[in-house]
């Protein structure tokens, strides 16, 4: 069964600086990888996506993320974060063929001035 | 519609009441799912609607909760007897079909209080 843990539950960072938010997942078939985010008050917003292919992913605000078969991860980055990335984020995983994603617990990024 | 519409955007209940939430998926897109986020939790699969089939409702937590999709559109969770454990946000999403590679377009959620 596949399940996601996202290791922290915050980060906080100063603006301009660089970020890492970390997603591990757990399962024995191939995967899709997500990351969501959620803006105050909002539903969740697609930030990108690995389907297959280029490990390296680009997403929608300048965030990236990496998926690395051999340690099961998904880290979502960014080289330089602005007060409005104040949000929290989801790492989310599905297995090939399964309709339903798991969501991680999110990680609740805190960008101070 | 553009995005997918939740009502309402918030409800107070007391326990041991009803409360219906509702959901407008985005036009076209078949897949329709529920999810419950609690305080300091990731997001719970709650039931999974794709065209006609049957619903997938492996994530309902109890007997009390219910949820029907009126042509293949429009969805209403329905929570039987409120308890305080069931305040949450409740969110809807939908998608394209059942293959995820789309990813989902979520609504803004029904933050549900029980007092």
């Amino acid at each position: 069964a596949q399940s996601v843990t996202q290791l922290d539950s915050q980060v906080p960072v100063f603006e301009e600086a660089p970020v890492e938010l970390r997603c591990n997942y757990s399962s024995s078939v191939s995967v899709y990888l997500f990351w969501y985010v959620q803006y105050p008050n909002q539903g969740l917003q697609l930030l990108l996506k690995y389907l297959s292919g280029s490990t390296l992913v680009k997403g929608i605000n300048g965030f990236e993320a990496e998926f690395n078969k051999s340690q099961t991860s998904f880290h979502l980055r960014k080289p330089s974060v602005h007060i409005s990335d104040t949000a929290e984020y989801f790492c989310a995983v599905s297995e090939g063929g399964s309709y339903i994603p798991t969501f991680g617990r999110g990680t609740s990024l805190i960008v101070h001035p | 519609g553009a995005g997918v519409s939740q009502s309402p955007s918030n409800k107070v209940t007391e326990k041991g009441k009803d409360v219906e939430l509702r959901c407008d998926p985005i036009s076209g897109h078949t897949a329709l799912y529920w999810y419950r986020q609690s305080l300091g939790q990731g997001l719970e699969f709650l039931i999974y609607f794709q065209g006609n089939s049957a619903p997938d409702k492996s994530g309902l937590p109890s007997d009390r909760f219910s949820a029907e999709r009126t042509g293949g559109s429009v969805s209403t969770l329905t929570i039987q007897r409120t308890q305080q454990e069931d305040s949450a946000v409740y969110l809807c999403a939908s998608s394209l079909d059942t293959r995820t590679v789309y990813g989902y377009t979520f609504g803004s959620g029904t933050r549900l209080t029980v007092v």
